[in-house]
């Protein structure tokens, strides 16, 4: 089945910074989405992304599908951005959404 | 998008018995998910399961331990039975929007098993 790898797997950061999250997926894909799970486990949509570019306030993300690989932005980082960075993928002919292991973020004040 | 509540939001179990989380939608779906996301891990599907057949089990998960219901096309229930301490997770539920094809999750249930 389908891989998904994401990099770093932990980044701290101070209050302010920018940070930029990665994921590779290993073959074609139908659907990618981006997550952020808050501290009391929910789960929280940041983009529906399988192609290109899109923007949301302080986070943007970039799916290049021909080299299959999404970027997360956030930028101006703030305390409430803490928390785990899932990507998660739908593979070519599949229905299931596969995830990678996360990015588990800490903005420090 | 879909709102999706779950019951209950946590439970501490004993083991050797069966604990039965619902999930409810606002809106018809064909399809409802169930992950699981044991301590520090990712998430991993547990079935899909769609409205009038059989739940569909990914690789290690079999129905005897994990039995789903699907009985209308808002609402599911998953039983997590004979639990052990291994089974001490957050379970989350989740569907497909018909439209966007994006996926929306539940809450979750947090249960730990003692």
């Amino acid at each position: 089945g389908i891989q998904v790898e994401q990099s770093p797997p932990d980044l701290i950061l101070q209050e302010g910074a920018n940070s930029t999250l990665r994921c590779n997926f290993s073959d074609s894909v139908n659907n990618l989405q981006w997550f952020h799970q808050n501290p009391w486990g929910q789960l929280i949509n940041l983009f529906y992304i399988p192609s290109g570019t899109k923007q949301n306030g302080r986070l943007s993300a970039t799916t290049v599908a021909t080299e299959r690989y999404s970027l997360l932005y956030i930028s101006s980082s703030q305390t409430t951005d803490s928390g785990v960075y899932f990507c998660a993928v739908v593979g070519r002919g599949a229905q299931k959404l596969v995830f990678g292991q996360g990015t588990r973020l800490t903005i420090n004040p | 998008s879909a709102v999706i509540s779950q019951k209950p939001s946590r439970d501490i179990c004993q083991r050797g018995t069966s604990l039965t989380i619902q999930c409810q939608v606002d809106s018809q779906v064909t399809m409802m998910f169930w992950y699981r996301q044991q301590p520090g891990q990712s998430l991993t599907l547990i079935a899909t399961a769609n409205q009038g057949s059989e739940a569909t089990y990914e690789s290690g998960f079999v129905i005897d331990k994990f039995p789903i219901s699907r009985p209308n096309l808002t609402f599911s229930t998953l039983t997590v039975s004979n639990m052990s301490p291994e089974d001490s997770s957050i379970y989350l539920c989740s569907v497909e929007d018909r439209i966007s094809y994006e996926q929306y999750f539940g809450p979750g249930t947090r249960l730990t098993v003692t």
